[in-house]
């Protein structure tokens, strides 16, 4: 199965600032999805884009996705403490639906 | 909106014993529910697909036999770790997906870390 890959593995801001990840992926996709995880706990859903959109917002958060480079980007604007979590993108391949995930992104906001 | 309640969050077990972990899907019919596992610092990593009424398909390099799912029904999956060791040790997640709500549906549980000693 493949598995996206976020980049960078950890980023270190203060509040207020804007906190970029990035997602790559291997072969065509159905979807992407975001999920943020606080330490220990489960994954919570932020935001899905389908194949055909480029750009969704939610919020604070504005994720964008070109399929021709096979990458995603997610952007958190002003960004809080409670920010602070391990942000995870998942793709599933053009057949199975089966989300798969990157290693994903460290994200520390400092007060 | 669809929640998926897992139980237990913790459990510590000894060494040699079984565990059983609990996905219930409390709004929703989960066709299909996925079960991942999570190393410290790690990604998830799927480690079967299960479809009501069917036997699970595992992938490559997990012990089915160690491993055993069973999702007898339409809102229930559990995930029974077998003869736990300490390299068992980690966290599990199971994600639910909804015929209702298409391929795009997916629910997660709140994970459980199992400790064994």
């Amino acid at each position: 199965s493949q598995q996206g890959e976020e980049d960078p593995q950890a980023l270190s801001i203060q509040e207020g600032e804007n906190a970029t990840m990035n997602c790559s992926y291997k072969t065509s996709i159905n979807n992407l999805q975001w999920y943020r995880q606080n330490s220990g706990r489960g994954l919570v859903h932020l935001i899905l884009i389908r194949s055909n959109e480029r750009e969704k917002h939610s919020g604070r958060l504005r994720v964008t996705l070109d399929t021709s480079k096979k990458s995603s980007s997610l952007l958190i604007t002003a960004s809080r403490a409670a920010d602070t979590a391990s942000y995870f993108c998942a793709t599933d391949d053009g057949g199975s639906y089966i989300p798969t995930f990157g290693r994903g992104t460290s994200l520390i906001v400092h007060p | 909106g669809a929640v998926v309640s897992q139980h237990p969050s913790r459990v510590i077990c000894k060494s040699g014993t079984s565990v059983k972990i609990e996905c219930r899907s409390l709004d929703f019919q989960a066709t299909t529910m996925f079960w991942y596992r999570q190393f410290p610092k790690q990604s998830l990593m799927l480690m079967a697909t299960s479809n009501e009424g069917s036997k699970a398909t595992y992938e490559q390099g997990v012990e089915k036999d160690k491993f055993l799912i069973n999702h007898a029904s339409l809102t229930l999956s559990t995930l029974t770790v077998t003869s736990a060791h300490p390299e068992d040790s980690s966290f599990y997640i199971c994600s639910a997906r909804s015929r209702d709500r298409g391929y795009y549906g997916y629910t997660f549980g709140s994970g459980t870390r199992l400790t064994v000693v």
